[in-house]
């Protein structure tokens, strides 16, 4: 069973500049979510998509962060203007559906480093 | 409010020796709670999982975790330690009914030869 798969692994940009994020859940997965890890912290949730809907974007810092979930499988992560304090790993994890009781996979992620 | 608090930033062991990760969880309600560890430039991979069935959970690799409802505990533990296992170790509860996850602050674990 193929993993989660995420894209770029490494990316460093300009403060300022835009970046964006690709992930692919593992198929058949209705539940998708994006993770923020700074160094030296433990991964925080952004945001979590259930199929396309969004169902929890509390942690997300929607003046400069976006993400979609168009036709319920692949996702997108944006960040336009990134900050400086916007360096970080960006995580994506999938389950098989919403709750407490489904174990969430996880991609490799993309380290982003914002100069 | 659900959170997580990992007792040590940092553990060193020597290889053969055992292992043990402290991790205290605050919550509202009757938790989940996970152990995840994370290699260098790989992804998190779960170790074990506690969803109110029995309190000591077994994992992979040889690992095992109690769940302490009184003392609000859930260390990890591994009788004998190998080289392998150094990586950083997160506790986690869930943050809701969801599946949103809360993260501990992780626990480096080295094993030294």
């Amino acid at each position: 069973e193929a993993g989660v798969a995420q894209s770029p692994r490494y990316k460093i940009i300009e403060k300022r500049q835009s970046v964006a994020f690709w992930c692919n859940p593992i198929s058949g997965h209705a539940t998708l979510y994006w993770y923020q890890q700074i160094l030296g912290q433990g991964p925080k949730l952004l945001i979590q998509f259930q199929n396309n809907g969004v169902v929890d974007d509390s942690q997300l810092p929607k003046d400069r962060f976006s993400a979609e979930r168009l036709k319920g499988v692949d996702s997108t992560l944006k960040i336009q203007p990134a900050k400086l304090e916007d360096s970080a790993v960006y995580l994506c994890a999938s389950s098989l559906d919403r709750g407490r009781h489904y174990e969430q996979y996880f991609g490799p992620g993309t380290r982003l480093t914002v100069t | 409010a659900q959170s997580v608090t990992q007792l040590d930033s940092h553990v060193s062991v020597s290889e053969g020796t055992p292992v043990l990760l402290r991790c205290n969880y605050s919550s509202s309600y009757s938790p989940s709670l996970f152990w995840y560890v994370q290699h260098p430039n790989k992804g998190l991979q779960l170790l074990l999982k506690y969803t109110s069935a029995a309190t000591l959970v077994k994992g992979i690799n040889g690992f095992e975790a109690e769940f302490k409802k009184s003392e609000t505990s859930f260390h990890l533990t591994k009788p004998s330690a190998h080289m392998s296992d150094a990586a950083e170790y997160f506790c986690v509860v869930n943050g809701n009914q969801g599946g949103k996850l809360i993260f501990g602050q992780g626990t480096e674990l080295s094993v030294k030869p």
